[in-house]
């Protein structure tokens, strides 16, 4: 089935980096979804992409939906400890009638002391 | 409040146990979704419904059902053919059933099930 490879798996970054992390399929989407997952709680939406090209921004948080509507890619600027978690992206594909949403693996982000 | 609420949080099951775990949303969102998410991993699709009274198996359907008689609600049922049923579960909910773009998806908090 389709797939969506997320990078990094994980990061370890100190405190005021910024971060970037990125996915990528060989089909097609026409929604790109980025999530952050605290432990033991579910993962909350960050940044909602539905066109080719949007570059949108929350606070710190910037994603982009790729020109070839293959990828996208998110960015968080001067980490905080706050930051700490799993980020997940997720795709809708074009005429997918069951609404069937993929998800990628997660990029499990550390800041370290 | 607006929003997807999952219960209990954490639940206990014994072998051999069917146990059910709740989903509820006001959301008015007409597909709904559970997830299984393991320890470390990403999340997988065990059962979704694009509309009341109509459901289709995920990716791990097996030993796991589900019924969507309220718009509303989307129980999922642990059974004792699910071998391996140890983990943190997932229900979400969209707006739309029918497909097409602009489609978000939104969790719920979550449910921990563990067998003892």
């Amino acid at each position: 089935g389709q797939q969506l490879n997320q990078s990094p798996q994980s990061m370890f970054i100190q405190e005021g980096e910024d971060v970037s992390m990125n996915c990528t399929s060989s089909s097609i989407f026409n929604t790109w979804l980025w999530y952050k997952q605290d432990p033991g709680e579910g993962p909350v939406l960050l940044i909602a992409l539905y066109k080719a090209g949007e570059l949108t921004s929350n606070g710190r948080l910037t994603a982009q939906f790729g020109i070839t509507r293959k990828d996208s890619f998110l960015n968080i600027s001067a980490s905080i400890p706050s930051d700490v978690g799993i980020y997940f992206c997720a795709g809708q594909l074009p005429g997918n009638r069951d609404d069937k949403i993929i998800f990628g693996k997660g990029t499990r982000l550390h800041i370290l002391p | 409040d607006g929003g997807i609420t999952q219960s209990p949080k954490y639940l206990f099951r014994k072998e051999g146990q069917n146990v059910t775990l709740s989903c509820e949303q006001n959301l008015n969102h007409d597909a709904m979704y559970w997830y299984r998410q393991d320890p470390g991993q990403g999340l997988r699709l065990i059962y979704y419904s694009q509309i009341v009274n109509d459901f289709q198996k995920g990716d791990i359907a097996e030993g796991y059902s589900v019924s969507r008689e309220k718009k509303e609600s989307f129980p999922l049922t642990v059974t004792s053919a699910q071998k391996n049923p140890t983990a943190f579960y997932l229900c979400a909910s969209s707006i739309s059933g029918q497909g097409g773009s602009g489609n978000t998806i939104y969790f719920g908090e979550g449910s921990w099930l563990t067998v003892v």
